[in-house]
């Protein structure tokens, strides 16, 4: 298994900032991925995170808006870019190996005021 | 492309009583199937998995989930539930042909005294 810790755990931001969130795992693994959570629903995925190239995201989801880096086996960043109070969520990142089994972190808790 | 069904998205069971979260799921390939617990203001954590093998798979906690490939279910249970036990509850499937995993809309697990 892989243990996955993020920073910061929760912010509150004024609208029209930015937030980065960092994800970092204990082993190398394969695939990362990150998802939001809104209150009371379920996962949505944002993003899978290539090592070394860029990310590939899903459809609602915009590199100006999420842009997301990977520079290693272990280590990635979320920024929120131009904050707004719709993006007030849970932010979770994981990470696994190709068994296909995710991890995850504890999230981040961000409110846009 | 596959995808996940959770069948109730609010079970309440006594203490003691047996716990039944339904899941269906459609995959035109052998699924890789999962359940991941998420606990009040936590990350979601893995409970169980089925790759291939035996098509019961027990997992952490008492859990356990039966793969029936023709009825296409993985349906998780546990004899007798712990007041610890309520937590939101999340059906998986991995899509190979995506590389990535699609979640259910998750079940909310209350346990009455």
């Amino acid at each position: 298994s892989a243990v996955i810790s993020q920073k910061p755990s929760r912010d509150i931001c004024q609208r029209g900032t930015s937030l980065t969130i960092q994800c970092q795992v204990d082993s190398q693994v394969t695939m990362m991925f990150w998802y939001r959570q809104q209150p009371g629903q379920s996962l949505t995925l944002i993003a899978t995170a290539n090592q070394g190239s860029e990310a590939t995201y899903e459809s609602g989801f915009v590199i100006d808006k999420f842009p997301i880096s990977r520079p290693n086996l272990t280590f990635s960043t979320l920024t929120v870019s131009n904050m707004s109070p719709e993006d007030s969520s849970i932010y979770l990142c994981s990470g696994g190996g190709l068994s296909n089994t995710q991890y995850f972190g504890p999230g981040t808790r961000l409110t846009v005021l | 492309a596959q995808s996940v069904t959770q069948l109730g998205s609010h079970v309440s069971v006594s203490e003691g009583a047996l716990v039944l979260l339904r899941c269906n799921y459609s995959s035109s390939v052998p699924p890789y199937l999962f359940w991941y617990v998420q606990y009040p203001n936590q990350g979601l954590q893995l409970l169980l998995k089925y790759t291939t093998g035996a098509t019961l798979v027990k997992g952490i906690n008492g859990f356990e989930a039966e793969f029936k490939k023709s009825e296409t279910s993985f349906h998780l249970t546990k004899p007798s539930a712990h007041m610890s036990d309520a937590a939101e509850y999340f059906c998986a499937v991995f899509d190979s042909s995506a590389s990535k995993i699609i979640f259910g809309s998750g079940t909310r697990l209350s346990i009455r005294p």
